[in-house]
């Protein structure tokens, strides 16, 4: 089966940095998603790397090392709206996506 | 707003009740998913279908039915259900099955099985 890992819970400050953690282990690999879900509402697409390295999207930047099955996701200014569940997602195949079970930021004043 | 419509929203359902879900996407989408997300598990997929065919049907139970009669639109056909199977209930689509495309997912049901 598949294995994806990452924190449960995460508190940050408003205006700091939180870096999400997602360890895999997978028979496959074709590319990491990550995405953000606000309570009660749809899963939105925040990223994707499939090539070692950093993508950065503004406010967000989202890091691959294949070698070590390993990504974050990286959000900086935080704002309480960034206060959601993030999910990382790995294509292990043709087009299935696995995905851990979600970290919930909570952004205090 | 994503592009991708469910309803209902919230349904409550007692186990010798049959119901349906619907989603409908907007984007000219050629592939569609179901997915389960339990409190605290990871989102699982459940029914793959590309182009109205169905490319995955990963071990679901047969009291949950999938049909797709066009591209835009997938159902999810409840009988007989269990207690457990209480969940949200997501729909997605992406504009095909190819590995960098992104899946556009809708707000979800919440299914409550008494």
């Amino acid at each position: 089966g598949q294995n994806i890992d990452q924190p449960t819970e995460m508190t940050a400050t408003e205006g700091a940095i939180v870096q999400i953690n997602c360890t895999y282990q997978t028979s496959g690999f074709n590319g990491l998603f990550w995405y953000q879900q606000h309570a009660g509402e749809a899963p939105t697409f925040l990223s994707y790397n499939v090539l070692d390295g950093l993508e950065e999207k503004g406010r967000f930047s989202s890091f691959l090392s294949r070698s070590k099955g390993y990504s974050y996701l990286l959000l900086k200014e935080l704002q309480m709206k960034d206060s959601a569940s993030y999910l990382c997602a790995v294509r292990d195949g043709d087009y299935k996506l696995s995905f851990g079970a979600g970290t919930t930021v909570t952004v205090r004043a | 707003e994503t592009g991708v419509t469910q309803t209902p929203r919230h349904l409550v359902m007692g186990m010798t009740n049959k119901k349906s879900l619907k989603c409908e996407q907007h984007l000219g989408h050629n592939a569609m998913y179901w997915y389960k997300q339990s409190a605290k598990k990871p989102l699982e997929l459940m029914f793959v279908y590309s182009l109205e065919e169905r490319v995955e049907n990963n071990s679901v139970p047969s009291r949950f039915s999938p049909e797709c009669p066009n591209s835009s639109h997938l159902f999810l056909h409840l009988h007989t259900l269990q207690p457990e199977d209480s969940a949200l209930y997501l729909c997605a689509s992406s504009p095909g099955l190819a590995e960098d495309n992104e899946q556009f997912f809708g707000p979800g049901t919440r299914l409550t099985v008494l």
